[in-house]
């Protein structure tokens, strides 16, 4: 089945400092979503990235679909301690006949520590 | 602006017994969907729904039972509660358009059980 790998597993930061953050997977997908989950809350999406090459911000958040389909970055700039969280990258499955029902694929998740 | 709402917020139960989780959206969404989340696995599917009256298996359905008999509400259910379903759950809610997907989900349940 598709799985998509996230890197790092976690990441213990200044605060003021860039992040960066990876997902690749095997398999081509053709959407890249960017959830962020607070502790004690669910995931909320961050970016929805749907062409092969795009690069799409959300203030201090950037994020890309790689040009190969089997990959995508996640940015943070100049972090603050609310940047704390888990960090999902998402993707839709394809089942056999080509319908996923809407159903997504995540990866583990990178857990953000930003130190003040 | 309620989303997805889901209750309990927390749970604790003994082996053996059971209990049923409400999520409930207010979105119109066709789609919804149970997850569990453990510690260094992400969110796995468990059951979902593709409209009112229909439900389907995910990767992880043993265990679990869930009904759709309103297009607003999504149950899931534990008929007899195992130590291994200890867990957060969360409840998703979707409507793709355009071959666009985005899930909205629930703040969490979070289930012990001993």
């Amino acid at each position: 089945g598709q799985q998509l790998n996230q890197s790092p597993q976690s990441m213990f930061i200044q605060e003021g400092e860039d992040v960066s953050m990876n997902c690749t997977s095997s398999s081509i997908f053709n959407t890249w979503l960017w959830y962020k989950q607070d502790p004690g809350e669910g995931p909320v999406l961050l970016i929805a990235l749907y062409k092969a090459g795009e690069l799409t911000s959300n203030g201090r958040l950037t994020a890309q679909f790689g040009i190969t389909r089997k990959d995508s970055f996640l940015n943070i700039s100049a972090s603050i301690p609310s940047d704390v969280g888990i960090y999902f990258c998402a993707g839709p499955q394809r089942n056999a006949g080509g319908t996923s029902y809407g159903k997504l694929t995540f990866g583990q998740g990178t857990i953000l520590t930003v130190h003040p | 602006n309620a989303g997805v709402t889901q209750t309990p917020k927390f749970r604790v139960l003994k082996t053996g017994q059971s209990m049923t989780l409400l999520c409930a959206q207010d979105m119109n969404h066709e789609y919804m969907y149970w997850y569990r989340q453990d510690p260094g696995m992400g969110l796995r599917l468990i059951h979902y729904s593709v409209g009112e009256g229909t439900t389907a298996k995910g990767e992880v359905p043993d265990g679990y039972n869930v009904s759709r008999l309103k297009k607003q509400n999504f149950l899931l259910g534990l008929e007899s509660a195992a130590p291994s379903q200890t867990s957060v759950y969360f409840c998703a809610s979707s409507q793709i358009f355009a071959a666009k997907n985005i899930q909205y989900f629930g703040a969490g349940t979070r289930l012990s059980v001993l």
